[in-house]
């Protein structure tokens, strides 16, 4: 069965240190992963995804996540955490396998202190 | 914890029929909903903010008449893909506000 886990419902760190956000899925199949951000009254904004090419994949605004098959994972990075980066934060697993289906984690609310 | 219910979870539909896709908040009620549209490999897209009591704010590039969002009430928005055709079929997914974001289960829709 399909289903992913973010492990933490909330992050804070201060601003210009490393950001990790943890994912954890399961699919049956070969996923597409996608991790997206969420500002407040905005909707979702593609920060990466994953679809079996490269298993380290850089996204948008320095992020980055790599693709741990042996770990079912799909953490999110960012070396150096900026104020405007504070949002919640979704890790999404996609299967196609003639039942297309979607499914989000809880979410990750990221907090940036000065 | 608020919990999102949208149906159907999947439909198929004649190429020129319309299709209904419901998504109503259980226990909380949302002002604002959001629709997305995802195809097989690809991100999701967004396609329109539903505003309760008010119309819905669509991105560019979506057909609103194709596309017709109602938020008829806190609990409750539509999306209705009118005329459907083929391309059409992709995966629907909705999202409302709570204390955090949640979303729905998706629709998958697949027009012949």
């Amino acid at each position: 069965a399909q289903s992913v886990t973010q492990l933490d419902s909330h992050v804070s760190v201060s601003e210009g240190t490393p950001v990790l956000l943890r994912c954890n899925y399961s699919s049956s199949y070969s996923p597409s992963l996608f991790w997206y951000v969420q500002h407040p009254n905005k909707g979702l904004q593609l920060l990466l995804k994953y679809t079996s090419a490269a298993t380290l994949v850089k996204g948008i605004n320095g992020f980055e996540a790599e693709f741990k098959k042996s770990e079912t994972s799909f953490h999110l990075t960012k070396p150096s955490a900026h104020m405007s980066d504070a949002a919640e934060y979704f890790c999404v697993v996609s299967e196609d396998t003639g039942g297309f289906k979607t499914i989000f984690g809880a979410g990750t609310r990221l907090f940036v202190k000065a | 914890g608020a919990v999102v219910s949208q149906h159907p979870s999947w439909v198929i539909c004649k190429s020129g029929t319309s299709v209904k896709i419901e998504c109503r908040s259980l226990d909380f009620q949302a002002t604002t909903m959001f629709w997305y549209r995802q195809f097989p490999k690809q991100s999701l897209m967004l396609m329109a903010t539903s505003n309760e009591g008010s119309k819905a704010t669509y991105e560019q590039g979506v057909e609103k008449d194709k596309f017709l969002i109602n938020h008829a009430s806190l609990t409750l928005s539509t999306l209705t893909v009118t005329s459907a055709h083929p391309e059409d079929s992709s995966f629907y997914i909705c999202s409302a506000r709570w204390a955090g974001y949640t979303f729905g289960s998706g629709t998958r829709l697949t027009v012949v």
